[in-house]
């Protein structure tokens, strides 16, 4: 089955404690991307990639790293969360050669940070 | 950078009436501009997208149309079905491939039977 994986799918920290959000894709799809959902605020992205080794900032990256290292792979790292970045996130996948170029999106993390 | 707004934040309809959501979008060079559908507690999904090049499109009870001039585009959906309750997100980007999908704030549909 086609799909975007994302663990864990809820997490409780505490500031100050790195964290990681893994991402996969079965798709072999060449972008791939990291949204946080925010109340009122819509989807916000954080990070992008258009292909292995080739990251980008999106709109809202302060205080987020990522990597990516293979191609199905795209993991959210928080080095030092805040309070500020509860939140719902979201990882997505999509072709850059292939039509339709619709964005297939992960299940979502439910992180709070206390 | 570009800046999506949409209204209205949430939308009542009784069954049977059309609903319609509108954005607006700040950057003359988007040209490719998505719908999307979110059911409580799930992710996402794709509902309908449109290209700069078509002013209207259409999938069966849903719609979408287009102002490029106006900079503004819209959802419409046709004789609504309790099913048709969600949150929906408009979106803008540059271009189809590799998008960097600008969101609207949403908004969030009741459809009462």
């Amino acid at each position: 089955e086609a799909q975007v994986t994302q663990n864990p799918r809820y997490l409780i920290t505490v500031t100050g404690k790195k964290l990681t959000v893994t991402c996969s894709q079965n798709m072999n799809h060449e972008y791939m991307s990291w949204y946080r959902q925010d109340p009122g605020l819509g989807l916000r992205q954080i990070y992008y990639s258009m292909n292995v080794e080739v990251t980008d900032k999106g709109d809202v990256p302060e205080g987020y790293k990522v990597s990516r290292k293979e191609k199905r792979n795209f993991p959210l790292i928080l080095e030092s969360p805040s309070p500020n970045q509860t939140s719902l996130y979201f990882c997505a996948s999509s072709p850059l050669f292939v039509e339709p170029y619709e964005q297939y999106f992960g299940p979502g993390t439910r992180l709070t940070v206390t | 950078g570009e800046n999506v707004e949409q209204h209205p934040s949430t939308l009542s309809v009784q069954e049977g009436d059309s609903a319609v959501i509108k954005c607006t979008y700040s950057d003359s060079a988007s040209n490719y501009f998505p719908w999307y559908k979110q059911e409580l507690g799930k992710r996402p999904q794709l509902i309908i997208d449109i290209r700069s090049n078509v002013g209207e499109k259409k999938d069966q009870r849903i719609a979408v149309t287009l102002n490029k001039t106006a900079k503004h585009f819209s959802l419409h959906i046709t004789e609504t079905q309790p099913e048709d309750s969600a949150v929906y997100f408009c979106a803008a980007s540059r271009r189809a491939a590799g998008n960097k999908l600008t969101f609207g704030g949403g908004t969030r549909v009741l459809v009462k039977p």
